[in-house]
């Protein structure tokens, strides 16, 4: 199976920051790659697909960019709404597999 | 508005069995494959399995395969899974799940979740 990775873990950050959360895979996954945020007990909510695809509805301040092993998910100017975790999954291969989450603090 | 909302879940012994049921609206279900995905408690999301959407093609993770059933029922705009053999590993909340339009099994649309928890 592929292993994602996502650095860090836990970020600390403020209303305004710009931060970028880093994934990567343990092989080459192309572009198959999504993004979700997840706020505590509730479901996951699709942000990113296909590496860099905003999905509809998602804010314009998500944007996602890599390919191959590297991927990032950057939040270009950080809301109160987006203290959340959010999580990477590549379905490049079966199965397709989740990073651990970063969770991102006030 | 696209809603899938989970039903089933509960506490159940080891060896024990359950079946979960999601039911959707707003989307046209008999068109879009559909997943089951779990997350155990403080763990990352694992995929548990897929159905095609006239539900004659279904593929599971290695750890449920023979275990778990997961089927469907277009008429009823319904998703379900047969848990049986259940372990203790297999607690977790339980999502159903709309895999997402462009190509390639990225969830777009999740449900609330249903919790099951195996314990003696």
């Amino acid at each position: 199976d592929i292993q994602m990775t996502q650095s860090p873990s836990t970020l600390s950050a403020s209303v305004g920051d710009r931060v970028t959360i880093t994934c990567r895979a343990s092989q080459s996954i192309s572009s198959w790659l999504a993004w979700y945020q997840q706020k505590p007990g509730k479901a996951p909510k699709l942000l990113i697909y296909k590496a860099s695809n905003l999905e509809s509805g998602a804010p314009s301040r998500f944007s996602g960019s890599g390919s191959g092993t590297e991927f990032t998910l950057t939040i270009s100017s950080l809301q109160p709404d987006d203290f959340a975790t959010f999580y990477c999954q590549q379905y490049n291969s079966h199965p397709n597999t989740f990073g651990q989450g970063t969770k991102l603090e006030i | 508005e696209v809603q899938l909302v989970e039903s089933g879940g509960g506490l159940v012994q080891p060896g024990g069995s359950l079946r979960l049921s999601c039911v959707a609206s707003g989307f046209t279900f008999n068109s879009d494959w559909m997943s089951w995905v779990r997350q155990a408690p403080g763990k990352r999301l694992e995929w548990v399995a897929n159905i095609k959407p006239d539900g004659r093609e279904t593929a599971y993770l290695d750890s449920v395969r023979g275990r778990f059933t997961i089927s469907r029922d277009n008429a009823k705009k319904s998703l379900y899974l047969q848990m049986n053999s259940l372990r203790v590993e297999d607690t977790a909340v339980y999502y159903c799940a709309s895999i997402g339009v462009d190509y390639g099994d990225y969830f777009d649309n999740w449900g609330q979740g249903v919790l099951v928890t195996v314990s003696s």
